[in-house]
């Protein structure tokens, strides 16, 4: 089974924090995706990668940046935190050509 | 710009029940996929449907594509309590870059 592992269930930070998400995956997808996941708003994507050094910018990108140095590894990085980042962030991997999206379980991170 | 809306937003059923979960969307799509989502965990992928007129089956849910009419529906038959979670539609932009856009969700409540 396709294992996607994000680092922390529960992240508390403080405005202006630089906060870093980390995302690891262990089947080999070429494709990964944070998304942010808000009541009423179903999920919208933050960033996306095709390929290691890769990034494409999704719906929402402001105020985040992503990392994708190794293949298996996809890294969120909010620069300064502000508390309207509260949210549930979702990453995901997928094969290419339409494979179906793998999600972790999730990092429910609160801006103070 | 894709929008995905699902309908009903919550939906509450009995045990034994039929109902429809309906997903529209605004731009051509072929590949157009459903996840479920139980409380506190993260997306699960229930079916890909690629093609009009697709329609997969998986125990007592049901799900069809309408390319033409831009419309899913996931039809739930003798509703049992288990089955009680949100389901997401989301739709591939068509741009062939993976990039998936949801529907805000369908929390679906199972009574006994």
């Amino acid at each position: 089974d396709v294992k996607v592992t994000q680092s922390s269930r529960y992240l508390v930070k403080r405005t202006g924090e630089k906060v870093f998400l980390e995302c690891v995956q262990d089947m080999d997808h070429e494709n990964m995706f944070w998304y942010r996941q808000d009541p009423g708003l179903g999920l919208r994507l933050i960033y996306f990668s095709y390929d290691v050094k890769m990034k494409e910018k999704g719906d929402i990108p402001e105020g985040y940046s992503v990392s994708r140095e190794k293949k298996e590894r996809f890294s969120l990085i909010l620069e300064s935190a502000s508390t309207n980042q509260t949210s549930m962030y979702l990453c995901a991997s997928s094969l290419p050509y339409g494979q179906p999206q793998h999600f972790g379980d999730g990092t429910r991170l609160s801006i103070l | 710009e894709l929008k995905v809306e699902q309908n009903p937003l919550f939906l509450s059923m009995q045990e034994g029940k039929n109902y429809t979960i309906y997903c529209n969307y605004s731009t051509t799509s072929d590949r157009l996929y459903w996840y479920r989502q139980d409380p506190g965990k993260s997306l699960e992928s229930l079916f890909v449907l690629l093609s009009n007129g697709a329609v997969k089956q998986e125990g007592r849910l049901m799900a069809s594509l309408d390319t033409k009419a831009r419309l899913s529906t996931l039809h739930i038959t003798a509703a049992v309590h288990d089955l009680s979670a949100t389901y997401f539609c989301a739709v591939d932009s068509n741009f062939g870059n993976e990039k998936l856009t949801f529907g805000t969700g369908t929390r679906l409540t199972i009574i006994p």
